[in-house]
């Protein structure tokens, strides 16, 4: 099976920009989260979707935006891009949330450099 | 707001000893994960711990889940060059059926040959 995939791999923008992040999730997986690494704050949870809905949201500004489409792939949006911005971006898939396990599976992310 | 808090943040050991690292949570979890990320690599799932007081082991790992359900920690016994990485621990809560996933602030492992 196919892990999760994210593109691009590499992304280099100047500040007001806007950038949009692509992650297909494994087959069969409906939850779909993204994540911001840096080393300063380490790994900050963005936002969770299942099922084409937004069911959390962690605390940025709103010009980080997500949606995902019915096929379960998922894409995210930063406008207006600040240096602060550059980061690792992580997809994160799951299984159909439920009571138990539900492990994360990462995909490789994209590194986002902001000039 | 939940937090998450991971000590230490870094830990520096000779081949062949031991590391542990503790995960402290401000309110009480559902569940805590613990994820391994190699240098330059992503996030992989190590364990999920559910009950209070849960101990599991996974080979020379030791995955403790606190009695109040607000505390974790992950012992590795014997640390070969293989354990380098960063390890966090993930929080969850359940809230309206979504899994609210709190990450720590990770504790990166140099491991000294």
């Amino acid at each position: 099976k196919a892990g999760v995939t994210q593109t691009p791999r590499y992304l280099i923008k100047t500040r007001g920009q806007q950038v949009t992040l692509s992650c297909s999730p494994i087959s069969g997986h409906r939850s779909v989260s993204w994540y911001q690494q840096t080393p300063g704050q380490g790994l900050q949870f963005l936002f969770e979707y299942f099922s084409e809905t937004q069911r959390n949201k962690g605390n940025f500004p709103g010009r980080f935006s997500g949606r995902q489409f019915s096929n379960s792939r998922s894409e995210m949006n930063v406008s207006t891009l600040e240096l602060g911005d550059s980061a690792l971006y992580l997809c994160a898939s799951s299984l159909i949330p439920r009571r138990g396990v539900n492990e994360q599976f990462f995909g490789p992310g994209t590194r986002l450099t902001v000039l | 707001g939940q937090q998450v808090m991971q000590i230490p943040q870094y830990q520096h050991v000779q081949e062949g000893e031991d590391f542990t690292t503790y995960c402290n949570s401000s309110t009480t979890l559902s569940n805590i994960q613990w994820y391994k990320q190699r240098p330059g690599g992503h996030p992989v799932f190590l364990i999920q711990l559910v009950k209070s007081g849960e101990v599991k082991k996974q080979k020379r790992l030791t995955f403790q889940f606190g009695e109040a359900k607000k505390n974790s920690s992950l012992h590795i016994t014997a640390t070969q060059t293989t354990d380098v990485g960063t390890y966090f621990c993930a929080g969850i809560t359940n809230g309206g059926g979504a899994n609210n996933l709190f990450f720590g602030t990770g504790t990166r492992l140099t491991v000294i040959p």
